[in-house]
């Protein structure tokens, strides 16, 4: 079956520090990848959409300076919070499809920013 | 503005009963919907999702109903029992080669025994 795996589950950083978060599609081909940042009310916010060989397309009030992402290969994406404050605290959620297929979702990295 | 509408906000039925949750939408080129399960500290797991050339998908105690003339779309639950209750999202995308779902504010669901 299609599993994605998110590490860390959860990570605490402090104010103005920058955090990693990893995403792994097993099972299939990720051919795209897309980060969301769910809230406590559990809206979701489309951050960026990643598709192989094409440029990573990211929505308004999301920048690639703020959030940089990286999909090297069909199994594996990563993005990174830069100088994380309180705003960009959430559940960030990786989905990842096979060329327009179901989108599969990992358990989310929680963010906590001190 | 909110492309995708889900109803109601949270939703209290009894364990057998048919919990139906609702669903409606703005695009009219939106032609894929796909409904998320969510338990607390999880992330959304995918339930069952209808395209829109059907009027209706149904896989064991899910059934969704889809009506394109109005943009609208229902998922009913029956024989709901207490594992049921999550938080439902309703979600909406183009089918294209990329993947961006627009996903409604959910309704949280409880089925009580």
């Amino acid at each position: 079956g299609a599993l994605v795996y998110q590490y860390p589950r959860r990570t605490i950083c402090k104010s103005g520090t920058s955090m990693r978060m990893e995403c792994q599609a097993v099972g299939f081909q990720a051919t795209s990848v897309a980060w969301y940042r769910q809230s406590p009310q559990k809206t979701f916010e489309l951050i960026a959409l990643s598709t192989v060989n094409s440029a990573i397309k990211y929505e308004q009030n999301f920048t690639q300076e703020k959030f940089p992402i990286s999909h090297p290969n069909l199994s594996f994406s990563s993005m990174t919070v830069l100088n994380a404050y309180l705003e960009d605290r959430g559940l960030y959620l990786c989905g990842a499809s096979d060329w327009g297929e179901e989108q599969y979702f990992g358990p989310g990295t929680r963010l906590t920013v001190l | 503005q909110q492309q995708v509408r889900q109803s109601p906000q949270s939703l209290t039925v009894w364990e057998g009963e048919t919990a139906i949750l609702n669903c409606s939408y703005e695009d009219s080129t939106f032609n894929y919907f796909p409904w998320y399960q969510q338990f607390p500290g999880e992330g959304p797991a995918l339930l069952i999702s209808i395209r829109s050339v059907s009027d209706k998908k149904e896989d064991g105690r899910f059934t969704i109903f889809f009506n394109k003339r109005e943009k609208k779309l229902s998922l009913h639950i029956t024989d709901s029992q207490p594992g049921d209750s999550a938080t439902y999202f309703c979600a909406a995308s183009v089918t294209s080669g990329s993947w961006q779902l627009i996903f409604g504010s959910g309704t949280q669901l409880t089925v009580m025994p």
